[in-house]
């Protein structure tokens, strides 16, 4: 069974300061990959998904994650947090042999302080 | 350009209580999900539709039956509710072949308390 797991509950950064939310997934073939973010009393909206075409991918907002199959991570990262950026981030996995269905982290809660 | 729409947003019930959460979009989706959020566990998969007419059992179907009534509505029931049942639940769709497949839009969310 594929799974992933996203290291930190609650990530806190200074405005500005560099933000990194880790994600490991358990896979012996290269999944395909998400991050979604989630504001306050909201559903889900995707950030960005891996899909083997580059290892680096560019998402909304700043946001990028890059594809390391030898660590079997998909770290999400931002140069610059802003105070927008506080909300709960979901890493997700999925494979064309388990029906396509995505497989979701725990989630981390990023608070961004000022 | 309402996507996926939930009803209804908050629903208390007391245990033993029967309701159904309905889910509709309008985005000519051919599958369609429910998941649970519960704190510290992410989204877990209740039931999906891969398509109309079809249906399967998710992680944890366990005291839920959903009904994929047409391509736009695919509704989720509770019929004895618990109180292990208290949850946000999610309606998502997706549409598209290979990764665009796995692209969800995902409703507002219902949150359920069951007493």
């Amino acid at each position: 069974a594929q799974s992933v797991t996203q290291l930190g509950s609650h990530v806190s950064v200074s405005e500005g300061a560099l933000v990194l939310l880790r994600c490991n997934y358990s896979s012996s073939v290269p999944p395909y990959l998400f991050w979604y973010v989630q504001y306050p009393n909201q559903g889900l909206q995707l950030l960005l998904k891996y899909t083997s075409a580059a290892t680096l991918v560019k998402g909304i907002n700043g946001f990028e994650a890059e594809f390391k199959k030898s660590e079997t991570s998909f770290h999400l990262t931002k140069p610059s947090a802003h105070m927008s950026d506080a909300a709960e981030y979901f890493c997700a996995v999925s494979r064309m042999e388990y029906g396509n269905k995505l497989v979701f982290g725990a989630g981390t809660i990023l608070r961004v302080k000022s | 350009n309402a996507g996926v729409t939930q009803t209804p947003k908050f629903q208390v019930l007391k245990t033993g209580q029967s309701m159904t959460l309905q889910c509709a979009q309008d985005m000519n989706h051919n599958s369609m999900y429910w998941y649970r959020q519960d704190p510290g566990m992410g989204l877990r998969l209740i039931y999906y539709s891969a398509s109309e007419g079809t249906t399967d059992k998710g992680e944890v179907p366990n005291g839920y039956n959903v009904s994929r009534l047409n391509k736009r509505e695919f509704s989720l029931r509770l019929e004895s509710a618990a109180p292990s049942q208290t949850s946000v639940y999610f309606c998502a769709s997706s549409g598209g072949q290979g990764t665009g497949a796995n692209v969800l839009t995902f409703g507002a969310g219902s949150r359920l308390t069951v007493l």
